[in-house]
């Protein structure tokens, strides 16, 4: 079993409409997670982090933590066209090295 | 300053060559990594640095040296290359923190490609 996993297959959402993303990890001891934004040829860019359980609200992106269903999701509200990029669900190990999913790749359509 | 640099942001090298990756932080970060990325994958961790000492390397081979020579600067040399080693690499910083709330910033990265 994969540490963190995210269902790959590209995700399109029309603008305007609400993107769910949804990522599960095996370590239950894990007590850091991350959501970076990709865009094509570039690199990552750290969008949100959440250690306790519950929701996070940022702006348009809302990070939502269940320890002990072991997910942890992101919703990206009004969806922009800015907003295509694959989106990387990461979670800290506590010695330093995070363990990426796969990604998950967003189309917004206007 | 919340920008991690990377120099070159290309670089094109033979099998023969020597060269070195750049990367540097005024974030008074502790913690500096680099990783390797290839096309449609996550990053893959090579090394990391706590205090400028080495502290994770995962099994990287040796064609592939870092340095850190302070605690704002961090080297990758590389020698003798391979064709597969064509990739994006990545360096990041952060906090070191015992309780691992340690977001990592990445830098813009370098594209490296091998002939």
């Amino acid at each position: 079993q994969k540490e963190v996993e995210q269902n790959s297959g590209p995700l399109s959402v029309p603008e305007g409409a609400i993107a769910s993303l949804n990522c599960t990890y095996s370590d239950r001891g894990s007590q850091s997670f991350f959501w970076y934004r990709q865009y094509s040829g570039k690199s990552p860019e750290l969008i949100m982090f959440i250690y306790s359980n519950g929701d996070k609200e940022d702006g348009r992106f809302t990070a939502q933590l269940n320890k002990a269903s072991q997910y942890v999701s992101l919703l990206i509200r009004d969806s922009q066209p800015s907003d295509s990029a694959t989106y990387l669900c990461a979670r800290g190990d506590g010695n330093n090295r995070l363990a990426f999913g796969k990604g998950n790749q967003v189309v917004v359509i206007p | 300053d919340t920008e991690v640099t990377q120099t070159p942001k290309h670089l094109v090298m033979g099998m023969t060559n020597k060269k070195s990756l750049k990367c540097e932080q005024h974030m008074g970060h502790r913690a500096m990594y680099w990783y390797k990325q290839k096309a449609k994958k996550p990053p893959e961790l090579m090394f990391v640095y706590s205090y400028e000492k080495l502290s994770i390397n995962e099994s990287v081979p040796s064609r592939f040296s870092p340095e850190c020579p302070n605690s704002s600067l961090l080297n990758l040399h590389l020698h003798a290359l391979q064709p597969e080693d064509s990739a994006l690499y990545l360096c990041a910083s952060s906090q070191v923190d015992i309780l691992a709330y340690n977001e990592q910033f990445f830098g813009p990265g370098t594209r490296l490609t091998v002939l």
